[in-house]
């Protein structure tokens, strides 16, 4: 059974540009998580999508948004990119209870 | 609002020493509850679970975990550390919500360094 898998696994843009990270769950899991992971800050809540629909955001500014396409796969998409946007971008899939994460996409603004 | 608390940001310890990371939880509803470890350049992965029957849980490694519901908390442990358990552990809660969907919460993570 494939896990979670993530896209691009680095992405580097610079600042003010727009980044697209991309997470397809494991078949058959209707919810998908996205975290960010910066450097000593643990794990930050950025958004879930469940059925298609979004559930919850964190507390992060209107630029960061998604999707969740009818096959459950999603979509982060990050505007106007800043220097301290630069992170492990997680995401997470699940069905009904526990997540399965994938490895993550680093994203790096210069 | 749902939340997860974990008291520890970091924790340093010596080989053998043994190990408790805490954690406790905000939600008076079905909850699940996970930790999750990430190991230095690995992705995050599941520590252990409890979801119903006996609150002490075992999983992984060695590590085990107590879910006392009176006091909302589910407190990891592990007798003895070794220098591999140097990683950042996450507390997790899967809520369940009046829909009947889940909502999972996880704590901002304990660092823990283990000293060979």
């Amino acid at each position: 059974e494939a896990g979670v898998t993530q896209s691009p696994t680095h992405l580097i843009k610079t600042r003010g540009q727009q980044a697209t990270l991309r997470c397809s769950p494991i078949s058959g899991h209707t919810s998908v998580y996205w975290y960010q992971q910066a450097l000593g800050l643990g794990l930050q809540f950025l958004l879930w999508y469940d059925e298609g629909e979004e559930r919850n955001r964190g507390n992060f500014p209107p630029r960061f948004s998604g999707r969740q396409f009818p096959n459950y796969s999603s979509e982060l998409n990050v505007n106007a990119l800043e220097l301290e946007d630069s992170a492990l971008y997680l995401c997470a899939s699940s069905l009904r209870y526990e997540a399965f994460f994938g490895q993550g996409t680093r994203l790096t603004v210069v | 609002a749902q939340s997860v608390s974990q008291h520890n940001h970091h924790v340093i310890l010596s080989e053998a020493a043994s190990l408790e990371l805490g954690c406790n939880y905000s939600y008076g509803g079905t909850v699940n509850l996970f930790w999750y470890v990430q190991y230095p350049g690995q992705h995050l992965q599941l520590l252990l679970k409890y979801f119903s029957g006996d609150p002490l849980v075992k999983g992984i490694k060695g590590f085990e975990a107590e879910f006392i519901k009176s006091k909302f908390s589910f407190n990891l442990r592990k007798p003895s550390v070794q220098w591999s358990d140097t990683a950042e552990y996450f507390c997790a809660v899967n809520a369940r919500r009046r829909d009947s969907s889940y909502k999972l919460i996880f704590g901002s993570g304990t660092r823990l360094l283990v000293r060979p």
